[in-house]
């Protein structure tokens, strides 16, 4: 089945602890991103990949790590978290990416991060 | 820069009624128009899409006309379900991503 699977699903950390949410997708899809969802304002862009060690800033970059050494993985990395990163975070992946691409975009599941 | 603007929720329907959930959009150029659905709990599924002006992009019962004129690209669905209920995201194509409208909760009753 294609998909897109992150984990956990549910995280309550402290200030300063780093952490990790991973994401995987089998679709072997070159593009990958981040999105954090926070409410009255949708979805937005934390970091993108257009390729194996190819990333690159989205909307939101800071306080944010990502690496990109398989083609199938594509981990968001926290150093340092920070209340003001407690959010909804989401992983997509698609075929292509490039200007005026409609591919479409497969999301995961979400992963809820709670930083106290 | 390039956006979304979509109607503000929660939008409260009574099953068998008909939707419209508004979406208007800034960009340059000639972007691709996507609706996505959020069911609760889950991350978010394509539900249609328009790739250029005129376009009519339909699934599940919903459609959507992607109007350069009026820069919209406005849901319908002539009858609503229970199951509808979910966040549904207005958003477009802007070379490497997508921008996402705010999202509009629909909730239907029986």
């Amino acid at each position: 089945e294609a998909q897109v699977t992150q984990n956990p699903r549910y995280l309550i950390t402290v200030t300063g602890k780093k952490l990790t949410v991973t994401c995987s997708q089998n679709m072997n899809h070159e593009y990958m991103s981040w999105y954090r969802q926070d409410p009255g304002l949708g979805l937005r862009q934390i970091y993108y990949s257009m390729n194996v060690e190819v990333t690159d800033k989205g909307d939101v970059p800071e306080g944010y790590k990502v690496s990109r050494k398989e083609k199938r993985n594509f981990p968001l990395i926290l150093e340092s978290p920070s209340p003001n990163q407690t959010s909804l975070y989401f992983c997509a992946s698609s075929l292509s990416p490039g200007s005026g691409s409609t591919d479409t975009q497969y999301f995961g599941p979400g992963t809820r991060l709670t930083v106290l | 820069g390039d956006s979304v603007t979509q109607m503000e929720g929660p939008v409260t329907l009574s099953e068998e009624a008909f939707l419209t959930i508004n979406c208007t959009y800034t960009a340059t150029g000639y972007p691709s128009l996507f609706w996505y659905v959020q069911y609760p709990g889950e991350g978010l599924q394509l539900l249609l899409k328009a790739t250029k002006a005129d376009d009519k992009g339909s699934n599940k019962g919903f459609e959507a006309t992607y109007r350069k004129e009026t820069t919209s690209f406005h849901l319908e669905k002539g009858s609503v379900q229970v199951s509808d209920s979910a966040v549904y995201f207005c958003a477009l194509d802007n070379t490497d991503k997508l921008i996402f409208g705010t999202g509009t909760r629909l909730q239907v009753f029986p």
